[in-house]
């Protein structure tokens, strides 16, 4: 099993609202991270968790509340987000013990703030 | 800091037509180095990679070589599809030998092949 899963596909949400985006994967990988995608741009890196522990967080505004319960997966919990939210959230998974640094990219979560 | 630069298009190509995509990086060491593609509406996939000098990354047809005294890593195609229409990101890691911190990207190259 070489996929990264994300859920759900498409979210539509209000500024009041508490969501949740979730990711998994399975295969054995203790690093993960969240990117955020604005179209027609390259990913921005949001929060890098290793070994479940939080390990870069890149200033991102606490109405984003990353969560890694165990090493198969990661959580992104939004609250009172802003419309310039809107936006592809990337999920990624990589080993920790590697020489390339290859990243594994799920299918991304499109959420749509109004 | 690392950088990665690339052309960004967008590239309009006819089919069956050569491609290139030129990426040049800076890094510190001996960073890893990536070409991902971005179909509409889906995540990144992992074109091809090379982790060391004169590495060639090649996967569907593409190929990159990793130039460590051009610090050059530009992605070729001898006959593009229609198919092939999408964004390409160059990337670098810098990491060796383990730790996590992500990927260092280009601003992508939007490729659109007309049949």
């Amino acid at each position: 099993d070489t996929e990264v899963t994300q859920t759900p596909k498409h979210l539509v949400m209000g500024m009041t609202n508490k969501k949740s985006l979730k990711c998994e994967q399975h295969m054995g990988h203790r690093a993960m991270y969240w990117y955020k995608q604005k179209a027609k741009k390259p990913p921005e890196l949001m929060f890098v968790y290793s070994y479940e522990k939080l390990s870069i967080n890149e200033s991102v505004p606490s109405r984003f509340s990353p969560e890694c319960p165990n090493s198969s997966l990661l959580n992104l919990h939004l609250h009172a987000l802003q419309p310039e939210d809107s936006a592809l959230y990337l999920c990624a998974s990589s080993q920790f013990d590697t020489d390339t640094g290859e990243l594994f990219f799920g299918e991304g979560s499109r959420l749509t703030v109004l | 800091g690392d950088s990665v630069t690339q052309m960004e298009g967008p590239v309009t190509l006819s089919e069956e037509a050569f491609l290139t995509i030129n990426c040049t990086y800076t890094a510190t060491g001996y960073p890893s180095l990536f070409w991902y593609v971005q179909y509409p509406g889906e995540g990144l996939q992992l074109l091809l990679k090379a982790t060391k000098a004169d590495d060639k990354g090649s996967n569907k047809g593409f190929e990159a070589t990793y130039r460590k005294e051009t610090t050059s890593f530009h992605l070729e195609k001898g006959s593009v599809q229609v198919s092939d229409s999408a964004v390409y990101f160059c990337a670098l890691s810098a990491l060796t030998g383990g730790g996590a911190d992500g990927l260092t990207f280009g601003k992508g190259t939007h490729l659109i092949i007309q049949p």
